[in-house]
């Protein structure tokens, strides 16, 4: 089955709202990283998050190991931040990347 | 700080015919490089692990044979991909790392086969 799973698959915002995306993951041995895609295709590294609570600008990392979950918040949303957020299993060698979260901030 | 360059980013090629891109790490080592590859409306799948002085490993799904890959030193990797048809189009992106775990990403060579 999906080893990374992500909610919701699709987010509509106004700008200034904030956003919250999960990404549950199917063991407690996964190391967690945050990319976005832009609308257009390149893949940024947002965060790498194994455990815990990382902040990186707007953007707000939790991962609950031993719940096998994690979060990104985005507060204060802008319309550049439309595009596609994935959560990705980092086993070292290899990633498994969830489905996606397409956001879409209005003006 | 750690980056990646992808070449060519876009790319058009007739069916039936073969692509090769590049992909150059600037700033580390590139210790091991793995090819993806996004399919439209999919997320990204895993082609091949490539680490150097070991053999380069193939998931399921992806050979050698259709996507050979070079990784000659800790800074360059190639990947072709040979009679390309159209279930090969798609956004192609290398990730490279070095000791650690966190993986850099270029901007991707997305294939466009007609």
């Amino acid at each position: 089955g999906q080893q990374v799973q992500q909610s919701p698959a699709s987010l509509v915002l106004q700008e200034g709202e904030n956003a919250e995306l999960q990404c549950n993951f199917s063991s407690t041995a996964t190391r967690l990283q945050w990319f976005y895609q832009r609308p257009g295709g390149s893949l940024v590294s947002l965060l790498y998050n194994p455990s815990g609570t990382k902040h990186t600008g707007r953007l707000t990392s939790t991962t609950v190991t031993k719940e096998r979950r994690s979060s990104l918040h985005i507060s204060s949303s802008q319309t550049t931040d439309s595009g596609t957020y994935f959560c990705a299993r980092n086993m070292g060698y290899k990633l498994t990347f969830g489905t996606g979260t397409s956001l879409l901030v209005d003006p | 700080g750690a980056l990646v360059y992808q070449y060519p980013r876009r790319t058009i090629c007739k069916s039936g015919t073969s692509m090769r891109m590049e992909c150059q790490a600037v700033g580390f080592q590139a210790t091991s490089v793995a090819w993806y590859r996004q399919s439209p409306q999919k997320t990204f799948e895993l082609i091949a692990l490539s680490t150097v002085n070991s053999a380069i490993k193939y998931e399921q799904n992806f050979t050698q044979e259709k996507f050979p890959i070079s990784h000659p030193n800790l800074s360059f990797s190639s990947m072709t991909v040979l009679n390309a048809y159209l279930e090969d189009r798609g956004l192609y992106l290398c990730g490279a790392k070095t000791g650690g775990a966190e993986v850099f990403f270029g901007k991707g060579t997305r294939l466009t086969v007609v």
